[in-house]
């Protein structure tokens, strides 16, 4: 009954190699997230997609892109992975953007660049 | 600018203690404070926001703006809650700001 899915769980790319990353969703939210989380340290906000209006946070690189072609994917590309790219990269959905519309996260998928 | 602040990165308490987990804050406007946890193998789920001043498996929060902080408490720990345990901050644009995180372990 999952309802935010990541696939793959674990992926591995080699320095420089485009990777993309997939979530889908069951809920038929209006707002879709991504979430870079490093070890240790707080999950980062890269860019949220509310609908089809894409919204890129003023620090996340050039090297981040995304695309959501319909309601129920979107998509994280990473265009020449770095090392200081290896992460947990968490998707998350909500309903509507506010307080009133909890965040559902997907399982995350880890990221290791060789 | 928001900022999160979960000063403990490990927490260990006996089964039946009293736990506390510290979140401080920064923020200019009027915050919307929420508590997610993440238990051993699951995802990042919401546990309880200020705005519903709910209990939720035990646990309660209670901002305070004077001392800008949302402490996560409970009376007595059980095993159960061991997890992993984010402090989040939204703002007035509705983007969600973690802080690092602590580890909580309740040991038997």
């Amino acid at each position: 009954d999952a309802m935010v899915i990541q696939n793959p769980r674990y992926q591995v790319t080699q320095f420089g190699k485009p990777v993309t990353l997939s979530c889908s969703q069951t809920l038929n939210h209006n707002v879709m997230y991504w979430y870079q989380q490093k070890s240790s340290q707080a999950p980062k906000l890269l860019f949220h997609y509310y609908d089809k209006d894409f919204n890129n946070e003023a620090d996340t690189p050039d090297n981040f892109q995304s695309r959501r072609p319909n309601t129920s994917f979107c998509f994280l590309d990473i265009r020449s992975p770095g090392l200081g790219d290896a992460a947990m990269y968490l998707c998350a959905t909500s309903r509507e953007t506010g307080v009133n519309s909890p965040l559902h996260f997907g399982n995350g998928t880890r990221l290791t660049v060789t | 600018a928001q900022r999160v602040t979960q000063p403990e990165k490990l927490l260990s308490v006996f089964k039946g203690a009293p736990v506390e987990l510290k979140c401080n804050y920064s923020y200019s406007g009027s915050p919307e404070l929420f508590w997610y946890v993440q238990y051993s193998r699951q995802r990042l789920q919401l546990l309880l926001r200020h705005i519903s001043r709910e209990s939720i498996k035990g646990f309660t929060a209670d901002l305070n703006k004077g001392e800008t902080s949302f402490h996560l408490k409970k009376p007595f720990a059980q095993e159960e809650d061991s997890a992993m345990y984010y402090c989040a901050l939204s703002g007035d644009d509705y983007k969600l700001s973690f802080g690092a995180g602590t580890t909580v372990t309740v040991r038997a």
